[in-house]
């Protein structure tokens, strides 16, 4: 069981938005400013996408942006596209003892 | 050009001992901390290990913590995985990661993953 929870799934038609949601508590998530999101494509390497909970990578589609609310992270996909379709993971730091925590993943699937 | 490039995987039986390299270029290797996440079959990714820049600070998730050690040789731009008493669930693909510059529990750059399989 991973330590961050997000949905297994989620979609949305091209040109729409999705919110991937990343959930966890006062020692990960909650407790830093220390989200990341990946994305991953089948068989290749993650890719990161969003990192510090809203900035974005040089290279990175200003469709993919990044906030937090308390206890839960989201990723918003605006104006989707094929090639989104992919796994998306997030992270957090999780303080010394636990370091870095990943999300179980979400299968975003353009329809 | 960031180049990661992992090297060494292969089968190895349960109890047994694999040992993991990474080549990095196309940034200054001393001045940043790596990474080891790995990935099980049709799994999420999973937190390994992690090596400060200059090799004498190392972290470990619970689950390798005293069979697997972190090292790195600066002078060859290489970090490494010892894993020792490999377990069945130790099977997964292991990426290397370098961390972000500003963002230290961020990975910004993977290499391709090397797989590393545990069975009898």
């Amino acid at each position: 069981q991973s330590a961050l929870t997000q949905p297994p799934s989620a979609s949305g038609s091209p040109g729409q938005s999705v919110t991937i949601s990343c959930s966890g508590t006062s020692s990960d998530v909650g407790g830093y400013n220390s989200v990341s999101w990946y994305q991953q494509h089948p068989g290749k390497a993650p890719k990161l996408m969003i990192y510090g909970v809203t900035q974005r990578p040089s290279g990175v589609p200003d469709r993919f942006s990044g906030s937090k609310s308390g206890y839960t992270a989201s990723l918003t996909v605006s104006g989707l596209q094929a090639e989104d379709a992919a796994d998306y993971y997030c992270s957090s730091y999780a303080g010394s003892n636990s370091f870095v925590v990943f999300g179980g993943g979400t299968k975003l699937t353009v329809l | 050009e960031v180049q990661l490039l992992e090297s060494g995987g292969g089968l190895v039986q349960p109890g047994g001992s694999l040992t993991i390299s990474c080549a990095a270029s196309g940034f200054t290797f001393n001045t940043y901390a790596m990474n080891w996440v790995r990935q099980a079959p049709g799994k999420g990714l999973e937190w390994v290990s992690t090596i400060n820049f200059s090799g004498d600070t190392t972290y470990y998730a619970d689950s390798v913590k005293g069979r697997f050690t972190i090292s790195r040789d600066n002078s060859k731009n290489t970090v490494f995985l010892q894993m020792n008493n490999l377990r069945v669930e130790d099977t997964a693909i292991y990426y290397c990661a370098k961390v972000h510059i500003t963002s230290p529990r961020t990975y910004d750059c993977w290499g391709q993953g090397t797989p590393v399989t545990v069975s009898s």
